[in-house]
């Protein structure tokens, strides 16, 4: 049973456009949350994390909104550009900064086309 | 520093025969964590240690898989023997405190024939 979901496999933005990744979890005991970049042949690298004390965490032109009630966050990336073409892995603990090791979705693969 | 590495890159071995990957930690990292990769069940976390101490290796999927931390720098994952349904990418990653998020190595591509 996957605790960490997401259900868009792939998503197309044009380029200059929001890019909006999509990610629910189901278990209550995720206090920590996570967005992971991955390049073929590469490691997933950090993106931005989230707190579940926050809603709202920014980082240049990358966002991630948390709602808790609903189990849902969410990966805004404005303006989308070409580099920003990779799978997006969201990822969950029970500690910050997953300590305890991280839950993953299976991945959004984004493409920005020109 | 040159980030969580892993060896080897590519590994293509027979069924039945001992596999061991290696990993060497980002130097004042004290967290280290083993991941498979799979199109079946994506991302999977298969055992992490803290200071050298194996913490949680539930989701080493059987006997025939066994990890250790010989030193605070390095790690090895051993599959033994291998299997077909082994074949995955593995990774390493590692992480500084309880509060850093962890850094990934590149992986290495495991087929087993």
């Amino acid at each position: 049973d996957q605790q960490v979901k997401q259900n868009s496999p792939s998503l197309s933005v044009q380029e200059g456009r929001i890019s909006i990744l999509n990610c629910d979890y189901t278990n209550s005991m995720f206090d920590y949350f996570l967005w992971y970049k991955k390049y073929p042949a590469e490691g997933p690298t950090f993106l931005i994390s989230i707190s579940s004390i926050k809603d709202k965490n920014e980082d240049g032109r990358f966002t991630v909104f948390l709602n808790k009630s609903a189990k849902h966050l969410s990966l805004h990336i404005v303006p989308s550009q070409p580099g920003d073409s990779a799978v997006y892995f969201c990822a969950a603990s029970g500690t910050r900064g997953g300590a305890d090791g991280l839950t993953f979705g299976k991945g959004t693969h984004l493409i920005i086309q020109p | 520093d040159a980030g969580v590495i892993q060896s080897p890159r590519h590994e293509v071995t027979e069924m039945g025969q001992e596999v061991t990957l290696r990993c060497k930690l980002i130097s004042g990292h004290n967290s280290l964590f083993w991941y498979r990769q799979t199109m079946m069940r994506g991302l999977e976390l298969l055992i992490y240690f803290n200071n050298n101490v194996p913490i949680d290796d539930s989701g080493m999927p059987e006997d025939r898989f066994s990890a250790k931390m010989p030193n605070a720098s390095f790690s090895t994952l051993k599959i033994q023997p291998s299997e077909p349904r082994d074949s995955a990418v593995y990774f390493c990653a590692s992480s500084a405190n309880r509060e850093a998020e962890a850094f990934f190595g590149q992986g290495t591509r495991l087929t087993v024939v």
